[in-house]
């Protein structure tokens, strides 16, 4: 199964709204509601930020914001801070009872 | 402290085995899915497999199919990824993750190596 399609990057400047695509197909992203984003700093292990499309875990900023329509999800940063620049994943549960990462986005704040 | 710590990485040669272990700490293991997500060298997050709180289901991307097998011991609070058959392709940072769809709690990763 191919992987989620997602930007390879995505720049803006400091309190700028940037938004991230993540396209699917009718077997995954547009079957379920178990689309998560995840961050990833450099040598780091990634970090939760979006679970279940629009859901953000305990103690993550309300800067993110996720939404989905159809076969593709978004994941939204409002106000970019320079600490925000990383790669960011989704991912979806899919028909198959797998999960399925996009290929990650590159966000630079300029 | 809620944490997961994988071992067991390393360097192997072509067709050769690993296992790796992930030990949990701080959390009800028994009471959740535990996945593996790998990450070749500059390369994004591939999902590899995940195992329910009772072991009784598995399920696994195809490309490991049949070479690779995911197990937990709930006595341990431990998660394994036996890994045989191993491909260059193959190389990566293992993770483990706690949960089935979406993981707020992963490992520091261990990196297997797989050399031709």
């Amino acid at each position: 199964q191919s992987a989620l399609t997602q930007p390879a990057s995505v720049s803006g400047s400091p309190g700028q709204s940037i938004t991230i695509s993540c396209t699917g197909t009718s077997s995954d992203v547009g079957a379920y509601n178990y689309v998560s984003w995840y961050q990833q700093h450099p040598g780091k292990a990634p970090k939760l930020i979006i679970y279940d499309v629009s859901n953000r875990p305990s103690g993550v900023s309300n800067h993110f914001s996720g939404s989905k329509s159809g076969n593709t999800a978004s994941l939204i940063i409002s106000g970019l801070q320079a600490e925000d620049e990383a790669d960011y994943y989704c991912s979806s549960y899919t028909s198959s009872t797998s999960v399925i990462f996009g290929g990650g986005t590159k966000v630079t704040v300029l | 402290e809620v944490q997961l710590v994988e071992s067991g990485g390393g360097l192997v040669q072509l067709g050769g085995s690993l296992r790796l272990s992930c030990a949990a700490s701080g959390f009800t293991f028994s009471g959740y899915w535990m996945s593996w997500v790998r990450q070749g060298p500059g390369k994004g997050l591939e999902w590899v497999a995940n195992i329910k709180h009772d072991g009784s289901e598995k399920n696994y991307v195809d490309s490991v199919k049949g070479r690779f097998a995911v197990s937990r011991d709930n006595a341990k609070n431990s998660v394994y990824l036996q890994m045989n058959s191993l491909r260059v392709e193959d190389t990566a940072v293992y993770y483990c993750a706690r949960g089935r769809y979406s993981s707020v709690l992963w490992g520091q990763g261990t990196l297997v190596t797989v050399s031709s």
